[in-house]
């Protein structure tokens, strides 16, 4: 078992590019799970899968944010229009359906010039 | 929403006891956990405790709960330097989503 894993680590963009990211989750895990954590604080929830089903999604994800899992596997994050207000830490985590104890990949830093 | 506060420093000395308070607003979280972060990296499960227990003790690591106040404590025993880095409460408010205050950054000097 591997953990959870995520790419990229590092993403520099500049304003109004798009940018996507990938999160691979614990094999045997059906739940998978966005956050985004800014400097200085906590994790802040935004969405998350139940197998291939997106079952929630924050008020803080907006318009230009959109997320899927095709097979109910990885996943992937996209933002488009990347705006400086986007830079951030942006954290996976999976889950078994039936003990919602989350564990968390290392994260992908997104800095939007 | 829920609400969870943490005090945001805390610094010891190295053999010193280290005890990090969380308090929280909803109470129905089925468990409370407790997370690790160091500086640049993703977020460490340490320990976790379900919301009908009192207290859980694993190795250097005690999790106090008292449910009528809402306040969740973490002991860590033996603090060492690797033990430095921010420790985030988080509770789950009747869905699956996780709720966290904004961190402790303990601090051990040798």
């Amino acid at each position: 078992d591997t953990g959870v894993s995520q790419n990229p680590r590092h993403k520099i963009t500049k304003r109004g590019q798009n940018v996507t990211f990938r999160c691979d989750p614990i094999s045997e895990h059906n739940r998978l799970y966005w956050y985004r954590q800014t400097l200085g604080q906590g994790p802040e929830f935004l969405t998350y899968f139940q197998n291939e089903a997106q079952l929630e999604k924050s008020r803080l994800l907006s318009d230009r944010f959109s997320a899927e899992r095709p097979k109910g596997s990885f996943s992937t994050l996209e933002i488009q229009r990347t705006e400086q207000g986007d830079s951030a830490m942006y954290l996976c985590a999976s889950s078994l359906e039936t003990t919602d104890t989350q564990y968390f990949g290392p994260g992908t830093r997104l800095t939007v010039l | 929403g829920e609400d969870v506060e943490q005090s945001l420093f805390l610094s010891v000395r190295e053999g010193d006891s280290s005890v990090i308070n969380c308090t929280y607003t909803d109470s129905s979280s089925t468990y409370l956990y407790w997370y690790k972060q160091e500086p640049g990296a993703g977020l460490q499960l340490l320990t976790y405790i379900f919301s009908n227990m009192d207290m859980k003790q694993d190795q250097r690591l005690t999790v106090l709960l008292n449910k009528k106040d809402k306040h969740l404590s973490l002991r860590i025993a033996d603090t060492q330097t690797g033990d430095s880095a921010i420790y985030f409460c988080a509770v789950i408010p009747g869905y699956s989503t996780l709720t966290f205050g904004k961190g402790t950054m303990l601090l051990v000097s040798p």
